[in-house]
Formats: C-alpha cells, sequence, structure tokens
C-alpha cells in the first residue's frame, strides 16, 4: 500500500522554540494531506487539511498562526508549530490522500514533547 | 467534530475469542472506514464500507454497515494478542470531510 513518513518520530524541544515536521508522500501524490492531533487514550481530531499550492484550512478552534502548515509540493506538507508551550505536546500524525479520493494512508506520527 | 462513536470504548477478551466492536454514525456517509493504531504508533488501515455495501471481509476482519440505523460494527474472529490495539471508526461524508470516532481499546490476553 501506499507510505507516508513523517520526520522527526519524536523531538523535545524547549517551551518558546518552534518545531518542523514534515510529512511525505512516498510513491504516490497527493493533492490533499491532514494533519491531525492525538492526546493520550484519545481519538485523532483533525487540526487542518491542507492542499497543494493553496493555504491550508484550518479547523475550528485551531490557531492557524500557532500551527503553519505548507503543503509546497504534491509530495510533502509541513506543520510548524510556532512558540510552542506545553500544552502543544502531543502526538501529531499525518494523513494524505490518495488520487481515487477514497482511502488516507496515515504516517507514524510525531510524538512532540515541550518541556 | 466527532461523527463516529465506539463501543464499547474498552473490550478485553482471551484469545481465541471473537471481539466486536460498533460505530455509529449522525450524518449520510460515502463510506467508512475501520482503522487500527498500535499504542504510540501511526494508524494502519483495514477495511473501506462503501454506504451501497451492507458486508464485507478481508481475511478475519468482517464488517457490517446498516445505513438506516447509522451504524457499523467490525468483527475479528479468532483473536490474537497482537489484535491488541485501539481501533477507530472514520466516517467520510459526500463533502469529502472523513471524521474519526473516539476508538475502541481492544486488549487480547493470551
Amino acid at each position: 500500500g501506499a507510505v507516508v513518513s513523517q520526520h522527526p518520530s519524536r523531538v523535545i524541544c524547549k517551551s518558546g522554540t518552534s518545531v518542523k515536521i514534515e510529512c511525505r508522500s512516498l510513491d504516490f501524490q497527493a493533492t490533499t494531506m491532514f494533519w491531525y492531533r492525538q492526546f493520550p487514550k484519545q481519538s485523532l481530531m483533525l487540526m487542518a487539511t491542507s492542499n497543494e499550492g493553496s493555504k491550508a484550512t484550518y479547523e475550528q478552534g485551531v490557531e492557524k498562526d500557532k500551527f503553519l502548515i505548507n503543503h509546497a509540493s504534491l509530495t510533502l506538507s509541513t506543520l510548524t508549530v510556532t512558540s510552542a508551550h506545553p500544552e502543544d505536546s502531543s502526538f501529531y500524525i499525518c494523513s494524505a490522500r490518495d488520487t481515487n479520493q477514497e482511502t488516507q494512508y496515515f504516517g507514524p506520527g510525531t510524538r512532540l514533547l515541550v518541556l | 467534530s466527532q461523527q463516529g462513536e465506539e463501543d464499547p470504548q474498552a473490550l478485553s477478551i482471551q484469545e481465541g475469542e471473537n471481539a466486536t466492536m460498533n460505530c455509529s454514525y449522525k450524518t449520510s456517509i460515502n463510506n467508512l472506514q475501520w482503522y487500527r493504531q498500535n499504542s504510540g504508533r501511526g494508524l494502519v488501515h483495514l477495511i473501506l464500507i462503501r454506504s451501497n455495501e451492507r458486508e464485507k471481509h478481508s481475511g478475519r476482519l468482517r464488517v457490517t454497515l446498516d445505513t438506516s440505523k447509522k451504524s457499523s460494527s467490525l468483527l475479528i474472529t479468532a483473536s490474537r494478542a497482537a489484535d491488541t490495539a485501539s481501533y477507530f471508526c472514520a466516517t467520510r461524508d459526500y463533502g469529502q470531510n472523513f471524521v474519526f470516532g473516539p476508538g475502541t481499546r481492544l486488549s487480547v490476553l493470551p
């Protein structure tokens, strides 16, 4: 099946710093990628939808200036958590939609810990 | 907003038993998908069932969909310890919105 990678898989940073997470579709082109956040023992919550070459669409309650999304190519989307705080600590998962628009393939996730 | 709602939230069974998880949703859907997530890992797509389908099989997995009741079930037969994971349903509506349920944590005891 299609493969989506994320980098880094784990990051620890100090409060106030910015962290960039990359999401790549390895063997297919993804015009749409999605970013989710998952807190422990909870479900995935959609943060934003990223369309190649256009601005991301953010879900209600997600600060677009804090979570910067760039989808510069058909295989790469990045999420930058700006001025991270401890409450931003979470598991961030990206996914990419394949060409038939039915199945979303998920990356392995990035665990962010902000000290 | 949450669309799919799974029950039970947690399920513990013995190896070899069958595990059934249910998912309910509120709006009309294009398809419903089941995913599995091992602790601290990404999601693995298990099966997709379209709104015009009633049942689908894949190996030890059996998924049913009842659009009149807006519900779906995932049955894992002859469970194994390696099936221990969280299972999520996700619905896609005709607007391409994709929403996850809260998940069922399955523990299969050896």
